[in-house]
């Protein structure tokens, strides 16, 4: 599976949008960009993936450039709750191993 | 369903006892998985089964480590023989078999501290 890059952390105002980068340079054609997150204490929580299209749900949404080399996660109004640590993923569907990796990800942090 | 649970969520135990973990998976998941959290650092695999079959082990499962899943359903992750380094967040997640549309559900993880 491909490595991501990711900041380590970041600031947002309660509010406002948090954008949240990820850099996945070596994506394969097959391989899905998944979006987790972790507040404190829990276990991590599925937000999004997306192939090449723009995805949206109730969470988040996510912006995958033409390419395929860099991926946006954007929580269009963030909230306190939303402070956590954001991990980006890209796995392939159907390949030889089911296992998603994990790398540091970004700790978000909203500030009131 | 309410969704993965794990128990206990808390465990203390001596250097050197045998502890056992418990994952009751969402119901109509047939892909279970392992993992353990050390502080500051992501989740890292440990072990995946889809239904009863283990088919995936980490590097990192040494021979103290051993996960069973015996009809399908719940499973059990065993340390034997513990070491301080064992100290981590144990987290166990599902998934049903069509994954690229659901991801992976977690638990809230069993922290394992060793004296």
């Amino acid at each position: 599976d491909a490595k991501t890059t990711q900041p380590t952390s970041m600031d947002c105002a309660e509010g406002r949008a948090a954008n949240l980068p990820c850099n996945h340079s070596t994506i394969s054609g097959n391989e899905y960009v998944y979006w987790y997150r972790q507040i404190h204490s829990q276990g991590p929580q599925y937000i999004i993936h997306g192939l090449k299209n723009n995805e949206t749900n109730e969470m988040a949404s996510l912006i995958i450039t033409e390419d395929r080399k860099s991926s946006t996660l954007i929580l269009p109004h963030a909230t306190l709750r939303d402070t956590a640590v954001y991990y980006c993923i890209v796995r392939a569907y159907g390949g030889a191993t089911n296992k998603l990796i994990f790398g540091t990800g970004t700790l978000l942090a909203v500030q009131p | 369903d309410t969704g993965v649970s794990q128990d206990p969520r808390h465990k203390i135990t001596k250097r050197g006892q045998n502890v056992t973990f418990r994952c009751d998976p969402i119901s109509e998941h047939n892909r279970l998985y392992w993992y353990r959290q050390t502080l500051g650092q992501g989740p890292e695999f440990l072990t995946y089964f889809q239904n009863e079959a283990q088919l995936e082990k980490s590097r990192l499962l040494s021979d103290r480590f051993s996960a069973e899943r015996p009809k399908g359903s719940f499973s059990t992750l065993e340390i034997q023989r513990t070491e301080q380094g064992d100290s981590a967040m144990y987290l166990c997640a599902s998934s049903p078999a069509n994954q690229r549309d659901y991801g992976y559900t977690f638990g809230s993880g069993t922290r394992l501290t060793v004296v």
